[in-house]
């Protein structure tokens, strides 16, 4: 299974409004990581949230960490249009490899 | 703008022909990453490189797929023979190798169907 769960599977949410999605995690990680990919296209690096963190801001968007739960929320703010993709975590592990996983994705569609 | 550069965009093929799909990383950039995408499975890591040396393939069917770093300017992806399960998009995705805050730049994807 994969390293990051995100629940979500889908949304649906007029423009104006919040979006939230949550990804689950199981091993220790050294960040944590959300992209947005649209349509046809590769993914795009939003924020990265440090294992030390809990909480961090980028324009609309607010991603909290919890490394008790293992687990990580990604808030879009007074949502547009433009922000219908689909959203994936992505943790990358803390042994010598360092690699990148990601979960199965949130896929969000914002109707005006 | 820098930017991943992944050649073919789309690729149509029968079963058992040979695929090579091409990446050129970001300029600088000293780790790279495969994966495929698909519906059932989400994204998939094939391979990892970092300093053209291959990290981690665990991902990836060793009997028909190989990957393979010429140079640091070309990460290569090969399919021999193909099979209609292999149809999917198939991302190269690159990094700086700053450590553990590193971030990935992806490429647009090179969608395969074989038939």
């Amino acid at each position: 299974s994969q390293q990051g769960e995100e629940d979500p599977q889908a949304l649906s949410i007029q423009e104006g409004e919040n979006a939230t999605m949550n990804c689950s995690y199981k091993t220790s990680i050294n960040n944590l990581q959300w992209y947005r990919q649209n349509s046809g296209r590769g993914l795009v690096h939003l924020i990265l949230i440090r294992s030390n963190e809990r909480e961090k801001h980028s324009g609309r968007l607010r991603v909290t960490l919890d490394t008790s739960k293992k687990s990580s929320s990604l808030l879009i703010t007074a949502s547009r249009a433009a922000d219908t993709a689909s959203y994936f975590c992505a943790t990358r592990t803390t042994d010598s490899w360092g690699k990148f996983q990601f979960g199965a994705g949130t896929q969000v569609v914002v109707t005006p | 703008d820098a930017r991943v550069t992944q050649t073919p965009r789309h690729k149509v093929t029968e079963m058992g022909q040979e695929v090579t799909m091409r990446c050129q990383p970001i300029l600088g950039h000293n780790t790279v990453f495969w994966y495929r995408q698909t519906m059932m499975q989400g994204l998939e890591l094939l391979a990892y490189f970092r300093n053209r040396a291959p990290l981690d393939d665990s991902g990836m069917p060793k009997d028909r797929f190989s990957a393979e770093m010429p140079d640091a300017t070309l990460a290569t992806l090969k399919i021999q023979p193909s099979e209609p399960r292999d149809s999917a998009v198939y991302f190269c995705a690159s990094g700086p190798g700053t450590g553990g805050d590193e971030k990935l730049f992806f490429g647009s994807g090179t969608q395969l169907s074989v038939l």
